[in-house]
């Protein structure tokens, strides 16, 4: 079974502070997905990282998948109440069957 | 485009009721998801589609859990008998090609308490 696990679980910070939050598996993924759900709606894709070592950057947020495709981080810079909700990170698998696993999120509280 | 549709938002039944969850793709979306959300084991497969064809469903925990897609537009999520350990929010999602850069379009949910 194909696990990835996020930590921390939960995080509270003041708004504008920095924080990472993690993404990791045994497993290789051939690519690894970001998403932010809110409560009482479904996730939202923030952004999809393909190739090792990626590096990709959406304003305040700056995501990396590892150079083995196992792991990943999302790394906020000055956060807001806005970013305030949960992270969820999701692996692609095509062991068979192409089927995104998801991890056991990231719920972020951002005080003002 | 409304997006993924899901029926009902709500849902309270009773132990031993039938259940049924509806969703409604996007036009032209050829895979549809069927994932189930918990505080303890967070989202999880049940199953997905493609061209309405189930391709794995070993999410499915047991088979009191079925799910249909009879056409393009439309599927379904029964449990039956329903059970207290199966309450969880229930959601469908739905991508186009299914290339693993794809961005799956989740619905808002089916929130089900069996009492």
């Amino acid at each position: 079974t194909q696990l990835l696990e996020q930590s921390p679980q939960f995080l509270s910070i003041q708004e504008g502070e920095n924080l990472t939050v993690y993404c990791n598996s045994s497993s290789v993924f051939s690519s690894l997905q970001w998403y932010r759900q809110e409560p009482g709606e479904g996730p939202v894709l923030l952004v999809t990282v393909v190739t090792g070592g990626e590096v990709k950057k959406l304003k305040r947020l700056t995501f990396q998948f590892g150079d083995a495709r196992k792991d990943s981080s999302l790394h906020i810079t000055a956060a807001q109440p806005g970013d305030t909700g949960l992270y969820l990170c999701a692996g692609a698998t095509t062991s068979g069957t192409y089927k995104y696993i998801f991890g056991t999120g990231t719920r972020l509280k951002v005080l003002a | 485009d409304a997006g993924v549709i899901q029926s009902p938002r709500h849902e309270v039944t009773e132990m031993g009721q039938e259940v049924t969850l509806r969703c409604k793709p996007i036009s032209g979306h050829d895979y549809l998801f069927w994932y189930r959300q918990t505080m303890m084991r967070g989202l999880e497969l049940l199953i997905y589609f493609n061209n309405n064809v189930p391709i794995d469903d070993s999410g499915m925990p047991e088979d009191r859990f079925s799910a249909k897609m009879p056409n393009a537009s439309f599927s379904t999520l029964k449990i039956q008998p329903s059970e207290p350990r199966d309450s969880a929010v229930y959601f469908c999602a739905s991508s186009s090609t299914g290339s693993l850069d794809e961005k799956l379009f989740f619905g808002s949910g089916t929130q089900l308490s069996v009492l």
